[in-house]
């Protein structure tokens, strides 16, 4: 079974700028997660998705970070403009449920971004 | 909110020696518990999970025990490996419906080094 997908692995952009990362979920895995793992910390959960509707985007800052998930499969997570405290790893996740219990979470490598 | 909060780092230890990284938590309801390993330049992996007061996760000789009295879940293993050297993390997730059913809400993480 593939695992989740994410790209690119690594990206270096000026402060200011744009950058955007895509994932690929587990085939057949409802709920998609995006988390922002600053060095030195636990990841911190962004946004999470149910198919294609977002379930929790509390954490997100609003202003400058958005994502979508079109098709309920790939998710894609959008900076603009990116500030020096965004650089960080970002991971995406992607779980099955059952019944009422949350599932496994499968998470991929992660995209490293670095803002100068 | 849910919190989580792990043992102070980084933990060196000598080849068999016994190991111990404490985990505790803070949470609404009836949470499961997690401990995730990340490997160098590998992603989060699973290592173990408790879903209920008492249970006792374990996996390649680590071991937690899911204790409701104390909110704890702290990790041990009898005799480490050099291979065990990772950053390790406890984490948690709302059993619960509504926006945050399966968040992971993950402590700070330790790194672990295992010397030969």
């Amino acid at each position: 079974e593939a695992g989740v997908a994410q790209s690119p692995r690594y990206k270096i952009i000026e402060k200011r700028q744009s950058v955007a990362f895509w994932c690929n979920p587990i085939s057949g895995h409802a709920t998609l997660y995006w988390y922002q793992q600053i060095l030195g910390q636990g990841p911190k959960l962004l946004i999470q998705f149910q198919n294609n509707g977002v379930v929790d985007d509390s954490q997100l800052p609003k202003d400058r970070f958005s994502a979508e998930r079109l098709k309920g499969v790939d998710s894609t997570l959008k900076i603009q403009p990116a500030k020096l405290e965004d650089s960080a790893v970002y991971l995406c996740a992607s779980s099955s449920t059952s019944g009422s219990l949350p599932n496994e979470q499968f998470f991929g490598p992660g995209t490293r971004l670095t803002v100068l | 909110g849910d919190s989580v909060t792990q043992m102070e780092g980084p933990v060196t230890l000598s080849e068999e020696a016994f190991l111990t990284i404490n985990c505790t938590y803070t949470a609404t309801g009836y949470p499961s518990l997690f401990w995730y390993v990340q490997y160098p330049g590998e992603g989060l992996q699973l290592l173990l999970k408790a879903t209920k007061a008492d249970d006792k996760g374990s996996n390649k000789g680590f071991e937690a025990t899911y204790r409701k009295e104390t909110t704890s879940f702290h990790l041990e293993k009898g005799s480490v490996q050099v291979s065990d050297s990772a950053v390790y993390f406890c984490a948690l997730s709302d059993r619960a419906g509504g926006t945050s059913y399966g968040k992971l809400t993950f402590g700070q993480g330790t790194i672990l080094t295992v010397h030969p």
